[in-house]
């Protein structure tokens, strides 16, 4: 079955550094990977997916994961960070053991934001 | 586009009576939507899949009797929280997906359930 583990469950930085937050999947082909990130008592939003085309995957607001196969990896990054992205973000793979394709989702990271 | 809309944002309810969530997609038709719960500071756990039309597919251990799940349409399902318990209170979350099966899903603002 599909599963995603992120490695870190809280991540600090001062605003302006890089940021990392790392991501590892089980699958046994290649799956369909999604990072969401969740502020305060909201909902989820896409920052960006990855099904199969170009292994660097661009997403909004400056976001990207690159998909290392070889690393069975899918690590999110941004050059730099701002007090904004303060929030949870969860790394999430399609489930397709059971034909339902519902979405399987990571335990979560936090990221903090120093000023 | 692909908006999805949760209501209630915010519900109290005393123990033992009963709650609808509804959850409908604004300007596309679902062809599969989704329940979840989230438990504080923790990941979200699916509950149950439904499609339109059909009966929901409950996960292991989530009592189908309790949380019921109507897709009457392509655009609105709805989660009935059935003789609520103190343990019961949770945000829960919809989501609702169109298109292919690796497409991704929309969540809707989630809602959070507090039983007294």
């Amino acid at each position: 079955a599909q599963s995603v583990t992120q490695l870190d469950s809280h991540v600090s930085v001062s605003e302006g550094t890089p940021v990392l937050l790392r991501c590892n999947y089980s699958s046994s082909y290649s799956p369909s990977l999604f990072w969401y990130v969740q502020h305060p008592n909201k909902g989820l939003q896409l920052l960006l997916k990855y099904t199969s085309a170009a292994t660097l995957v661009k997403g909004i607001n400056g976001f990207e994961a690159e998909f290392k196969k070889s690393e069975t990896s899918f690590h999110l990054t941004k050059p730099s960070a701002h007090m904004s992205d303060a929030a949870e973000y969860f790394c999430v793979v399609i489930r397709t053991d059971t034909g339902r394709r519902a979405l399987t989702f990571g335990s979560g990271t936090r990221l903090q934001v120093q000023p | 586009g692909a908006v999805v809309s949760q209501h209630p944002s915010r519900v109290i309810c005393k123990s033992g009576t009963s709650v609808k969530i509804e959850c409908r997609s604004l300007d596309f038709q679902a062809t599969t939507m989704f329940w979840y719960r989230q438990f504080p500071k923790q990941s979200l756990m699916l509950m149950a899949t439904s499609n339109e039309g059909s009966k929901a597919t409950y996960e292991q251990g989530v009592e189908k009797d309790k949380f019921l799940i109507n897709h009457a349409s392509l655009t609105l399902s709805t989660l009935t929280v059935t003789s609520a318990h103190p343990e019961d209170s949770s945000f829960y979350i919809c989501s609702a997906r169109y298109g292919g099966l690796n497409t991704e899903a929309f969540f809707g603002q989630g809602t959070r359930l507090t039983v007294v």
